[in-house]
């Protein structure tokens, strides 16, 4: 199945760094999630964008919605060690099918 | 309000074999999703059901199927089960989707192991 390019696919940073994170698609989404996932659970919900240029925030994230509608970012401000996990975005396209990243691992080093 | 729940957390099983996995969605979403995620991957999607009906497809082989109940909660169903069906098995649930999913909310999912 599709998945979308995400990059970096992996990320050491140090404590209070900032963080950027962005996805791109072949084809256009109506939406763009972010997701974040601890080893062992599920992918829990960071931030959901649903127009095209729409740019939101969710405490020391921030996420923003292309206007080409193929692509998306997050960025972490002021990184902290409990930002440690994989990074995730998701689109739904055409069909109800919904698409994820690859995947950006992110290591804090305090 | 309860999260989305799945059972078993865990099973092994072998090669042949049949599975069920079940899943029930937050209180008041109608919409589920069924995805695999391999280890090192992002989850792909297998199915949507909305209103007991099936909306969305992904590509998985017949071995694959799945139904939803009249409670909206759900059982995925994987037949002939090969070593390459070890995965994370994710449901996701959302209020809407007859047209569109919206935003999905996923359970800790449920890790199976074919050996």
């Amino acid at each position: 199945g599709q998945q979308l390019n995400q990059s970096p696919q992996s990320m050491f940073i140090q404590e209070g760094e900032d963080v950027s994170m962005n996805c791109t698609s072949s084809s256009i989404f109506n939406t763009w999630l972010w997701y974040k996932q601890e080893p062992g659970e599920g992918p829990v919900l960071l931030i959901a964008l649903y127009k095209a240029g729409e740019l939101t925030s969710n405490g020391r994230l921030t996420a923003q919605f292309g206007i080409t509608r193929k692509d998306s970012f997050l960025n972490i401000s002021a990184s902290i060690p409990s930002d440690v996990g994989i990074y995730f975005c998701a689109g739904q396209g055409i069909g109800n099918q919904f698409y994820f990243g690859t995947g950006t691992s992110l290591t804090v080093i305090p | 309000d309860a999260g989305v729940t799945q059972s078993p957390t865990h099973l092994i099983k072998t090669r042949g074999q049949h599975v069920t996995l079940r899943c029930s969605p937050i209180s008041g979403h109608k919409s589920v999703s069924w995805y695999q995620q391999v280890l090192g991957q992002g989850p792909q999607f297998i199915f949507q059901y909305y209103e007991k009906e099936e909306r969305g497809r992904g590509n998985f082989p017949d071995r694959f199927s799945a139904r939803q109940f009249p409670n909206y909660s759900s059982e995925l169903n994987v037949n002939a089960l090969l070593l390459g069906d070890s995965a994370l098995y994710l449901c996701a649930s959302s209020l809407v989707g007859q047209v569109w999913i919206g935003t999905q909310y996923f359970g800790p999912g449920t890790r199976l192991l074919v050996l």
